[in-house]
């Protein structure tokens, strides 16, 4: 059974500070993995996609990599801001439930301090 | 931009009221999802739907119902609204047929139900 675990739980950084978000997952067999935000009492908005093929994905100060062999991911976020400050997800696609039941992880709690 | 949107942001039930909470999203997606969130648990899929009148059963359906009519959107229905069903919902869509690979899942702003 895939289960996604994240690591740590909770981090708090000084603003400008690079920092990297752990993901990892149990079994390979995944269609693609996805990087989610959460704000407090709002729903998730997709920040990167990698499909299983893929290596890594960038957006802006964002860069996500997958190493599907080993069942890790990293988001590696570039000179934070309090605005990023918000749970982070990640979730993978299993290839044997059809891609349709995404499991996720329970998330890390980011906190970016001015 | 896809959109998702739950029609309602927070919701005050009684105990064994019928709820039903709406689901629109604007991008022609096939598959859309309800979800529900609640602390230590994470999100828990409830049903999914890949086509129009098409749904199954996610890991969770005890007590809900679903439909979908249109393809745009996707109800989540509580026959009976129960205590325990206190709980942040989340719905969700996203591209792909059948196999519902590879595809970015995009989703709406939660909707809060306390029931009483």
């Amino acid at each position: 059974k895939q289960e996604v675990t994240q690591i740590p739980a909770a981090l708090s950084v000084p603003e400008g500070e690079n920092l990297v978000l752990n993901c990892s997952f149990t079994d390979s067999a995944i269609y693609n993995l996805q990087w989610f935000r959460q704000d407090p009492g709002k729903g998730l908005t997709s920040l990167l996609l990698i499909q299983s093929s893929q290596r890594e994905q960038t957006s802006g100060r964002l860069n996500a990599s997958l190493d599907k062999s080993s069942g890790r991911s990293t988001l590696y976020i570039a000179a934070s801001q309090p605005g990023d400050s918000a749970t982070y997800l990640c979730a993978v696609q299993p290839t044997t439930t059809g891609g349709f039941k995404t499991i996720f992880g329970a998330g890390t709690r980011l906190f970016v301090k001015a | 931009d896809v959109k998702v949107t739950q029609s309602s942001r927070y919701l005050v039930k009684r105990t064994g009221e019928k709820v039903f909470l709406e689901c629109v999203q604007d991008m022609d997606h096939e598959n859309m999802f309800w979800y529900r969130q609640d602390p230590g648990l994470g999100l828990r899929l409830i049903y999914f739907s890949y086509d129009v009148k098409m749904k199954e059963k996610g890991d969770i359906p005890e007590g809900y119902s679903v439909s979908r009519e249109k393809k745009e959107r996707f109800s989540l229905i509580l026959e009976s609204a129960s205590t325990n069903q206190t709980s942040m919902y989340l719905c969700a869509s996203s591209l792909g047929g059948l196999t519902g690979s590879g595809n970015t899942i995009y989703f709406g702003e939660g909707s809060w139900l306390t029931v009483v």
